[in-house]
């Protein structure tokens, strides 16, 4: 069975610097996407960066990156230059097919930063 | 309009009642979900359904019933639920058949059991 496993519940960075949020999965498929997900406080999720499994190239996504480590089933999301509108939960998902041949997506606990002024 | 439109924002019913949590997507998708969102708890994956018809039944207790009656429409019909069922109620759609499509979520329903 697929697990995604979040080991940093909570992150402090000062503002303006960088902060990487660790996520590691597990998985015996070949075939797999990764993604990075942002909730603020007021709830909606939203997408910010995806890395499939065959991609040679790390994701990037203006100030956030993907450091992606296949061997090591890692993958890593990094912020650059902090804000304080950074401050919210992180979920790092995994893509996993199901058996009628479509996907679902399952979530790690999250990380969530704050950005101190 | 908004990719994802969850109704309604906040819900607080009793043990007793029957009411209905209701999603629409305007992003051309035939993938749904519903996903719970407990305190200190991963999203736990609900019910998917794919081009109208339900693919995935997360062992889900029968005072949950989904409706899918079109690819862009999404119901939850609660009944009878327990206070442990209060969380946040996440809906999200996707493109089925492309793997690297994400789930776009809607903004979701507070639920209150009382």
């Amino acid at each position: 069975a697929q697990k995604i496993t979040q080991t940093q519940p909570g992150m402090f960075v000062q503002e303006k610097e960088a902060v990487t949020l660790d996520c590691t999965y597990d998985t015996s498929d070949q075939s797999y996407g990764l993604f990075w997900y942002k909730q603020p406080s007021s709830g909606e999720m939203i997408f910010l960066i995806y890395q499939g499994s065959y991609d040679e190239q790390n994701a990037t996504e203006g100030r956030y990156s993907l450091n992606f480590q296949k061997a090591r089933k890692s993958a890593n999301l990094v912020i650059s230059a902090s804000q304080l509108g950074d401050s919210a939960m992180y979920f790092c998902a995994m893509r996993e097919p199901t058996t009628s041949g479509t996907y679902k997506y399952i979530f790690g606990t999250g990380t969530r930063l704050k950005v101190l002024a | 309009e908004t990719g994802v439109t969850q109704t309604p924002r906040h819900l607080v019913m009793g043990m007793t009642n029957k009411k209905s949590l209701k999603c629409e997507q305007h992003l051309g998708h035939n993938a749904m979900y519903w996903y719970k969102q407990s305190a200190k708890k991963p999203l736990e994956l609900m019910f998917v359904y794919n081009f109208k018809e339900q693919t995935e039944n997360n062992s889900v207790p029968s005072r949950f019933s989904p409706e899918c009656p079109n690819s862009s429409h999404l119901f939850l019909h609660l009944h009878t639920l327990q206070p442990e069922d209060s969380a946040l109620y996440l809906c999200a759609s996707s493109q089925a058949e492309d793997g690297n499509s994400p789930l776009h979520f809607g903004n979701g329903t507070r639920l209150t059991v009382t």
